[in-house]
């Protein structure tokens, strides 16, 4: 079956612009979550939503991020005027249930110039 | 401050030998572990994992030990293959919170050199 999908897989933006990244997550996963990976790092947590429910926005790290999920299923992560601290790659993943097995897309890389 | 911390940046190892990965955590909150790996441009693929009521998981290759009183667990890849070199990943989770975030470590970068 198909994985979790992310798009783009690549992002350039001029510093200040916004963007916008999606994810589908697995059919019928109720557990999405947003990941940043800089380099050399492992993942760190942004958010989590249960269905459309966001339960966890605690790892954003600024109110310039912004996540949604308004039908419980594909999700959109926004940053508003994008830093260079920005670029990074950004993981989803999606669960069955509440958490444990995660299962993550391939990222989408964003380089802010 | 790091709560899941893998020291070692790379591992090299001969192909056929054996593979000792290994992670400390120090939130006593934490409990259930789990292992991904990781290639080049693409997204971490779980591998294993292990909840905190025991101390031992094996599927197949790979076995995850857990020592809870030293707050440490280690991956086991016996024997190792080439296709295994990639970056490994040991995360937490602590169910109690209600999140259900994986911490992760940094990641230990192994070569299996055949």
């Amino acid at each position: 079956g198909a994985g979790v999908s992310q798009s783009p897989r690549y992002k350039v933006a001029k510093r200040g612009q916004d963007v916008a990244l999606r994810c589908d997550p697995i059919s019928g996963h109720v557990s999405l979550f947003w990941y940043q990976q800089a380099l050399g790092q492992g993942p760190e947590f942004l958010t989590y939503f249960q269905n459309e429910a966001q339960l966890d926005k605690s790892g954003l790290p600024s109110d310039r991020f912004f996540a949604e999920r308004p039908e419980g299923s594909v999700s959109t992560l926004k940053i508003q005027r994008t830093q260079q601290e920005d670029s990074a790659v950004y993981l989803c993943a999606s669960s069955p249930g509440q958490g444990n097995i995660q299962y993550f897309g391939a990222g989408t890389r964003l380089s802010v110039l | 401050d790091q709560q899941v911390k893998q020291n070692s940046p790379s591992l090299s190892v001969q192909e056929g030998r054996i593979s000792i990965l290994n992670c400390d955590y120090t939130n006593s909150m934490f409990d259930y572990f789990l292992w991904y790996k990781k290639y080049p441009a693409e997204g971490p693929t779980f591998l294993i994992s292990i909840s905190s009521i025991k101390d031992k998981n094996e599927d197949g290759r790979f076995t995850v030990f857990l020592n809870k009183s030293a707050k440490h667990l280690s991956l086991h890849i016996v024997p190792s293959q080439p296709g295994d070199s990639a970056v490994y990943f040991c995360a937490a989770i602590s169910n109690g919170a209600g999140s259900y975030q994986l911490t992760f470590g940094k990641g230990t970068k192994l070569s299996v050199i055949p």
